[in-house]
């Protein structure tokens, strides 16, 4: 069965700073993976995504997220923050019977 | 491109009531939709898969007779919440595969999600 796990619930983080968002994943096939920002009272805005070929992906607001296969992680980065970044992000998986599982999220609060 | 909308943003409805729920994808055609359930600050659970002209998929503890859904054209897909009780109080979120078009094959595109509150 997979699963997506997303290590810390909460980072807090001051604005101009770096921030690295955890996620690890457990499937036995190859996968999928994403990740999606959620403002509150919205939907899923999808930020990047790792379908195959380079392991580095480049997304939108200037996040970028590293599959490595061996460590099954994909974690999400930015190089600096702003206090618009602040929300929910959420890790997802998917394999070929295109169902998404989802971590838990992890709550992204900028400090001024 | 690749929009997804739902229908309504959100409801408020007395409890014994039924509410119904639109998905729609906008421009593309999505042979399978999927129903989320999403509690406060907490992540999303499949509900059920929609699929266009026959039966939905539930999830293990998913009332189906509860959480009547409808997939009948390849834009449209609607969840009825029947008899809502507060416990249903939830944020619904869909999603729409695409199966055409210019994007990723099987690419999944999230409504921006219906707020139920049940009194």
């Amino acid at each position: 069965a997979q699963s997506v796990t997303q290590l810390d619930s909460q980072v807090p983080v001051f604005e101009e700073a770096p921030v690295e968002l955890r996620c690890n994943y457990s499937s036995s096939v190859s996968v999928y993976l994403f990740w999606y920002v959620q403002y509150p009272n919205q939907g899923l805005q999808l930020l990047l995504k790792y379908l195959s070929g380079s392991t580095l992906v480049k997304g939108i607001n200037g996040f970028e997220a590293e599959f490595n296969k061996s460590q099954t992680s994909f974690h999400l980065r930015k190089p600096s923050v702003h206090i618009s970044d602040t929300a929910e992000y959420f890790c997802a998986v998917r394999s070929g019977t295109y169902k998404y599982i989802f971590g838990t999220g992890t709550r992204l609060k900028v400090l001024a | 491109g690749a929009v997804v909308s739902q229908h309504p943003s959100w409801v408020i409805c007395k409890s014994g009531t039924s509410v119904k729920i639109e998905c729609r994808s906008l421009d593309f055609q999505a042979t399978t939709m999927f129903w989320y359930r999403q509690f406060p600050k907490q992540s999303l659970m499949l509900m059920a898969t929609s699929n266009e002209g026959s039966k939905a998929t539930y999830e293990q503890g998913v009332e189906k007779d509860k959480f009547l859904i409808n997939h009948a054209s390849l834009t449209l897909s609607t969840l009825t919440v029947t008899s809502a009780h507060p416990e249903d109080s939830s944020f619904y979120i869909c999603s729409a595969r695409a199966t055409s078009g210019e994007w990723s094959y099987n690419e999944q595109f999230f409504g921006p999600g219906t707020r139920l509150t049940v009194l």
